[in-house]
């Protein structure tokens, strides 16, 4: 079993939608937990990151982590055009260096 | 922003030969980086964790006579792929802690092996 599992996708939406993307994960000793945006062919861009449990909101973007089902979400409202890539959630112990990558979500939105 | 620069972004180099990815942190003193390679379609996975001024550890599997680490200065690690093959392509990223969680990436480095 994966540490984290993430659905690949590919997911398109129309323009204004709101997204959601998930993330599982099987080690309960990872306390935090972030989205990252990666563009064809660049380096993840980290979009948010929260410590333990809870919800977490930046402008158009939500993170929710729910550690009892070890289950974390991203929502993404009136979705653009430009929110088009792949996201990445990663994961890690507290005080660990290392993270852990979802193999990430290729998202479109179409306008 | 903390800004991680990575170079060269894209690279084509025959079988056998050796290349080199430098990542420098721009206005951050960087005393650990870590070396990522992501094959098409599949997740980031860790290869090295790079300490400046010591030897670098490498993930289970990650041969570390073909991929040489050196983190000489707080600002520049550099990875060298020796005697690359062609199932060496791969997207190489580096990425350094600013603190707490949020690691920043370069943007990778494309390396085609033929």
């Amino acid at each position: 079993q994966k540490e984290v599992e993430q659905d690949p996708g590919p997911l398109s939406v129309p323009e204004g939608a709101i997204v959601s993307l998930n993330c599982t994960y099987s080690n309960s000793a990872f306390q935090y937990f972030m989205w990252y945006r990666q563009y064809s062919r660049k380096g993840p861009e980290l979009l948010m990151y929260t410590y333990s449990s809870g919800n977490k909101e930046d402008g158009r973007f939500t993170a929710q982590v729910d550690k009892s089902s070890k289950y974390i979400s991203l929502f993404i409202r009136d979705s653009q055009p430009s929110d088009s890539a792949t996201y990445l959630c990663a994961m890690s112990a507290s005080g660990a260096n290392n993270l852990f990558f979802g193999t990430g979500t290729r998202l479109t939105v179409i306008p | 922003g903390a800004v991680v620069s990575q170079h060269p972004s894209w690279v084509i180099c025959k079988s056998g030969t050796s290349v080199k990815i430098e990542c420098r942190s721009l206005d951050f003193q960087a005393t650990t980086m870590f070396w990522y390679r992501q094959f098409p379609k599949q997740s980031l996975m860790l290869m090295a964790t790079s300490n400046e001024g010591s030897k670098a550890t490498y993930e289970q599997g990650v041969e570390k006579d073909k991929f040489l680490i050196n983190h000489a200065s707080l600002t520049l690690s550099t990875l060298t792929v020796t005697s690359a093959h062609p199932e060496d392509s791969s997207f190489y990223i580096c990425s350094a802690s600013i603190g707490g969680p949020g690691y920043t990436f370069g943007s990778g480095t494309r390396l085609t092996v033929v």
